[in-house]
């Protein structure tokens, strides 16, 4: 079945560090592939989707590129801020299945 | 706020009782999804209903039933609980899974 594999936590970078959290899947097709954020004591909010091979999602600053040949997605951002700090779910959906699923999250905590 | 609205937003409740956790989703979406997210078991998926319609189901326990009605509202009912159902539990929606879903806050149960 379809899965996805992300960077274990937790991640602690400084005021304007570079950041990037590892996402890798396992899928049959093309699945629609998403980043998800859930800060302290809220839900998940959609932070980026891309639906399919080589489209790059971005919001925020945060940017991920759907690698098919590799298949990854990794999260990336220049420069990140405290108020990044947050737990961030890579996750996939496919054709068929239109559940979400999500990999382990990772948490990210930025130090000023 | 998401659009999508549960209630309550936290439950404490006793072992062995019975709860019922509600769910508007964002108006015009046709799709409800819950999930648990629990610290050992992460985000799992266990029902999805379509326009009334069950969809998909994960890995919900048979203690576990959920419902859409009408108006698109759904209801998810834990019954016999264990102290092993505390957890988040969060309802999304969507108009179609290549879209994401929008979350809901959640709901916090806690079985003492």
């Amino acid at each position: 079945g379809d899965s996805v594999t992300q960077m274990e936590g937790p991640v602690t970078l400084s005021e304007e560090a570079f950041l990037t959290i590892n996402c890798t899947y396992t899928a049959t097709g093309y699945p629609s592939l998403f980043w998800y954020v859930q800060y302290p004591g809220e839900g998940l909010q959609l932070l980026l989707k891309a639906t399919k091979a080589d489209d790059k999602g971005s919001n925020k600053g945060f940017e991920a590129t759907y690698r098919k040949e590799t298949t990854s997605f990794h999260l990336e951002k220049g420069s990140v801020q405290v108020s990044d700090s947050a737990v961030y779910f890579c996750a996939l959906t496919n054709f068929g299945n239109e559940k979400l699923t999500f990999g382990t999250g990772t948490r990210l905590t930025i130090i000023p | 706020d998401s659009g999508v609205t549960q209630t309550p937003k936290h439950l404490i409740t006793a072992t062995g009782q019975r709860v019922t956790l509600r769910c508007s989703p964002r108006s015009g979406d046709l799709s409800v999804y819950w999930y648990q997210q629990s610290l050992d078991q992460g985000l799992q998926f266990l029902i999805q209903y379509y326009n009334g319609e069950e969809r998909a189901k994960g890995n919900i326990l048979e203690r576990f039933s959920a419902q859409q009605f009408p108006d698109l509202h759904s209801e998810l009912n834990l019954s016999s609980l264990e102290l092993g159902d505390s957890a988040l539990y969060f309802c999304a929606s969507s108009p179609s899974a290549a879209g994401g879903y929008t979350f809901g806050s959640g709901t916090r149960l806690t079985v003492v």
